[in-house]
C-alpha cells in the first residue's frame, strides 16, 4: 500500500515549456487535489476533483489544467510554465468529498528558469 | 478571504522545554486540523478538532480549539529532536475547502 505518489521528484523547466505532473493513490479515495507550497504561505489549492468525473478549480487555477484520468489518477497540466510556477506541488486524497482527512504525496519540486 | 495566521514563525528550542505556537483567524472554521510536514515530504496530518472548546491530546502534543472556532493552539511538553518539521494548521471554510496557515518551522536541538 504505497497511498499517494507523485511524479517526478523534480523537474527543470524552461519558460515556455509544457509538462505534466503524475499523481497516483492505491487507497480508494473519491476525492483529489493539486496544491503549490511556497516559502511564508502554507499551502495553496490550485483544482480539486471531490469525485471521478469531476474537477473544480481552487484558489490558484491559472496557467494549470487537470485531469481526473480515473479514481486513481489525477494530473497536473502546465501548458506553458512561467518562473511564477516555481514551486513544490503536492497532490493528496481523501475518502469523501468535503476535505478532512486528507493524505499527502511526497510532492514535485518544479524549477521554471 | 479567510486567512489563518500562524506564530511564531521560526521557533528553535532545546530538548526538553515546553513551546506553544499559535493560529489565529478573523474567520470562524467548522473544523481546525493540525499537521507536520518533515524535509522532502508531504504533510501529515496529526489531529482535527471540531467543537469550540475541544481539546485533544496525541502523547505529549496538546491541541486547542478556540472557543468561537477562530484560533487553535499546538502545546508541546519536553519537545524531542524528532518533534523537528513544519508544523501547519488548516481550517475547514466557507466554501468546506482547507485553507491552510502560513506554518511555524521548529527545530529542537539534542
Amino acid at each position: 500500500n504505497a497511498g499517494v505518489t507523485q511524479t517526478p521528484k523534480f523537474q527543470v523547466l524552461k519558460t515556455g515549456q509544457s509538462m505534466t505532473l503524475q499523481c497516483a493513490q492505491d487507497m480508494n479515495h473519491n476525492s483529489m487535489y493539486w496544491y503549490r507550497q511556497d516559502p511564508g504561505m502554507g499551502l495553496r489549492l490550485i483544482y480539486y476533483s471531490a469525485s471521478e468525473g469531476t474537477t473544480d478549480k481552487g484558489e490558484v487555477p491559472n496557467g494549470y489544467n487537470v485531469s481526473r484520468l480515473n479514481k486513481r489518477e489525477f494530473s497536473l497540466r502546465l501548458e506553458s510554465a512561467a518562473p511564477s510556477q516555481t514551486s513544490v506541488y503536492f497532490c493528496a486524497s481523501s475518502p469523501v468529498s468535503g476535505f478532512l482527512t486528507q493524505y499527502f504525496g511526497p510532492g514535485t519540486r518544479l524549477l521554471v528558469l | 478571504t479567510q486567512l489563518l495566521e500562524q506564530s511564531p514563525q521560526f521557533l528553535s528550542i532545546q530538548e526538553g522545554e515546553n513551546l506553544t505556537v499559535y493560529c489565529n483567524s478573523s474567520s470562524v472554521f467548522s473544523s481546525l486540523q493540525w499537521y507536520r510536514q518533515e524535509p522532502g515530504e508531504g504533510p501529515v496530518l496529526l489531529v482535527t478538532v471540531v467543537t469550540g472548546g475541544e481539546v485533544k491530546k496525541l502523547k505529549r502534543l496538546t491541541f486547542q480549539f478556540g472557543d468561537a472556532r477562530k484560533d487553535s493552539s499546538l502545546h508541546i511538553t519536553a519537545a524531542q529532536p524528532g518533534d523537528t518539521g513544519l508544523y501547519l494548521c488548516a481550517g475547514a471554510g466557507a466554501t468546506n475547502k482547507l485553507i491552510f496557515g502560513t506554518g511555524t518551522l521548529l527545530a529542537v536541538q539534542p
